[in-house]
């Protein structure tokens, strides 16, 4: 059974922090998505990442896929309130099939 | 393009009643999944269509479960005789899967409707 374990679980941090949250798995993906999910929505897109060792930046947030593109992170540089929610990253294992991880649940305190 | 839309958004039933939930992927998407997501956890992997074709189903998927997708268009979900452990977040999520075209292309981006919300009382 392939499995995505995110850590931490939980997060409490201040405004302006920095923050790292690990996505970690023993299988290989084809690709490998991040998504922000906030209470009673569906989870929204923030990135999908192909090629091992890749580094995308969207604003404040850094995504980077491992080498052997089985492990991602997630580093958000300032965090901010509007940052709170639940991330989750899923993994595409073969053609179709995508893989959640456990997700981490992030809170920004102003 | 209007996105991935699922209605109802929120369904309160009694236990042992029947519910339907349906999903407009977006448009030109091939590819459908049904996910059930409980508080606080991942989505966990309910059943996959490709066009109209249900090519894979969770064994998480009772046989009180059953999805359809005629047309290829739309998608419903069914639960028979609805139980409290039912209660969840139900996701629906569509992408373009390229034929031809490597897995490890972002055309293989899935997006997700806003879920329905089911609470078996």
């Amino acid at each position: 059974t392939q499995l995505l374990e995110q850590s931490p679980q939980f997060l409490s941090i201040q405004e302006g922090e920095n923050l790292t949250v690990y996505c970690n798995s023993s299988s290989v993906f084809s690709s490998l998505q991040w998504y922000r999910q906030e209470p009673g929505e569906g989870p929204v897109l923030l990135v999908t990442v192909v090629t091992g060792g890749e580094v995308k930046k969207l604003k404040r947030l850094t995504f980077q896929f491992g080498d052997a593109r089985k492990d991602s992170s997630l580093h958000i540089t300032a965090a901010q309130p509007g940052d709170t929610g639940l991330y989750l990253c899923a993994g595409l294992s073969g053609t179709y099939k995508y893989i959640f991880g456990t997700g981490t649940r992030l809170k920004v305190l102003a | 393009d209007t996105g991935v839309s699922q209605d109802p958004r929120h369904k309160i039933t009694k236990r042992g009643q029947n519910v339907t939930f349906r999903c407009d992927p977006i448009s030109e998407h091939n590819r459908l999944y049904w996910y059930r997501q409980t508080l606080g956890q991942g989505p966990e992997f309910l059943t996959y269509f490709q066009n109209e074709a249900q090519l894979e189903k969770s064994r998480l998927l009772s046989d009180r479960f059953s999805a359809e997708r005629p047309k290829g268009s739309f998608s419903t979900l069914e639960i028979q005789r609805t139980e409290q452990g039912d209660s969840a977040m139900y996701l629906c999520a569509s992408s373009l899967g390229v034929p031809g075209q490597g897995a490890r292309s972002r055309a293989y981006e899935q997006y997700f409707g806003p879920g329905t919300r089911l609470t078996v009382t």
